[in-house]
């Protein structure tokens, strides 16, 4: 059973192009979380899918930011118009359902740096 | 609103060495806590958890308790290993948060021969 998979695991943009990230969670997971980790911080969350519906998006920046999750394939983040301030690792969790005692299953992480 | 505190690092330490890394917590309600390692280049996986007062979480040699007096869920190992060097979190998942964890800004622990 192959864990949460995401790509690219590396990603380098210039300010101003946009950012696609990809994440497919686990095998029967319908719920998916974005963090985003800053440099010498803790991940901060970000988003909160079930498929097709945006259930909580308080930690997603106002603008330029956004996340879904298709019917079919994995769920996208993207960023229009990157900055520099957005240079960070993103990172995409699963689980089957939601609740403390559902275990957040973590992918590797993508790394965007914004020149 | 929700917060975890954890001491900062990086903390060295000599294989074999007794490690606490603590962590303290504010949240409404009444959290699980969690504590996640990431190891260099990957994403983080589950170490331990506790879902109520005075549980005891434990995994690979690593315990926690949760402390609600004192708002509290240290990490402890007995004996650290080379291969323990990782960064660890804390993080809470409460009820009155939404459903996403709140993590600590992590704590790099480098193990030495």
């Amino acid at each position: 059973n192959a864990g949460v998979m995401q790509n690219p695991r590396h990603l380098v943009r210039r300010r101003g192009q946009e950012a696609r990230l990809r994440c497919s969670p686990m095998k029967g997971h319908s719920h998916v979380y974005w963090y985003r980790q800053l440099p010498e911080e803790g991940l901060k969350f970000m988003v909160y899918l079930q498929k097709e519906n945006i259930i909580d998006e308080s930690g997603m920046p106002k603008e330029r930011f956004s996340a879904e999750f298709p019917k079919e394939g994995p769920s996208i983040l993207r960023i229009q118009q990157v900055v520099r301030g957005d240079s960070a690792a993103y990172f995409c969790a699963s689980s089957p359902t939601a609740g403390a005692n559902n275990e957040q299953f973590f992918g590797p992480g993508t790394r965007l740096t914004v020149l | 609103g929700d917060s975890v505190t954890q001491m900062e690092g990086p903390v060295t330490l000599s294989e074999e060495a007794f490690l606490t890394i603590n962590c303290t917590y504010t949240a409404t309600g009444y959290p699980s806590l969690f504590w996640y390692v990431q190891y260099p280049g990957e994403g983080l996986q589950l170490l331990l958890k506790a879902t109520k007062a005075d549980d005891k979480g434990s995994n690979k040699g690593f315990e926690a308790t949760y402390r609600k007096e004192t708002t509290s869920f240290h990490l402890e190992k007995g004996s650290v290993q080379v291969s323990d060097s990782a960064v660890y979190f804390c993080a809470l998942f409460s009820t009155g948060g939404g459903n996403k964890l709140t993590f600590g800004t992590g704590t790099q622990l480098k193990v030495e021969l």
